[in-house]
């Protein structure tokens, strides 16, 4: 069974640019997250998808972050326009759902570096 | 809010040696925890998880036990391999309207040969 697939593995913009994330979850989630990783630190969740219902975005900025899952699989975020610290690995991962303890597998990521 | 307070690193340890990497938690509610692992160039991996208190989570030769008394979740192996070289990260999961995880810092391990 495939895994999160996400692309690209590697970005490098200018600040100031747009950049877009995507993400395939794993056939049959229901949930999907994006989690922003900085250097030496551990996975923040930005967005938490139910369906294609965004249920908790309370950590996304939304001056300049977007992202959406429009049927409920795949998924897009996207940066507009990018800044110098929006450089990071941006990682998404897919659940059963959001009862109880349901792991969530985790994508290898797509490492953003704004210069 | 939730948080994770995890061992810094960089841990490097000699193969065959004993690992502990302590974990300790503030949550409200009952949390789930769980030990994450991430090998080079590849994304997190669950590698154990325990669910109540007392509950003993264990795989490939880690375990972690809840301990509610001391809200830990420290992650131990007896005899390390070159191949346990990766981050580990402790996260909580404390449920209610809000199933997010909560990460640790990650503690970088390095297993000489």
């Amino acid at each position: 069974e495939a895994g999160v697939v996400q692309s690209p593995r590697y970005k490098i913009i200018e600040k100031k640019q747009p950049v877009a994330f995507w993400c395939n979850p794993i056939s049959g989630h229901n949930t999907l997250y994006w989690y922003l990783q900085n250097l030496g630190q551990g996975p923040e969740l930005l967005i938490r998808y139910e369906n294609e219902e965004a249920v908790d975005d309370s950590q996304l900025p939304k001056d300049r972050f977007s992202a959406e899952r429009l049927k409920g699989v795949d998924s897009t975020l996207k940066i507009q326009p990018a800044e110098l610290g929006d450089s990071a690995v941006y990682l998404c991962a897919s659940s059963e759902g959001d009862r109880g303890p349901y792991e969530q597998y985790f994508g290898p990521g797509t490492r953003l570096t704004v210069t | 809010g939730d948080s994770v307070t995890q061992m810094e690193g960089p841990v490097t340890l000699s193969e065959e040696a004993f690992l502990t990497i302590n974990c300790t938690y503030t949550a409200t509610g009952y949390p789930s925890l769980f030990w994450y692992v991430q090998y080079p160039g590849e994304g997190l991996q669950l590698l154990l998880k325990a669910t109540k208190a007392d509950d003993k989570g264990s795989n490939k030769g880690f375990e972690a036990t809840y301990r509610k008394e001391t809200t830990s979740f420290h992650l131990e192996k007896g005899s390390v391999q070159v191949s346990d070289s990766a981050v580990y990260f402790c996260a909580i999961n404390s449920g209610g309207s809000n199933y997010k995880l909560t990460f640790g810092k990650g503690t970088l391990l390095t297993v000489n040969p």
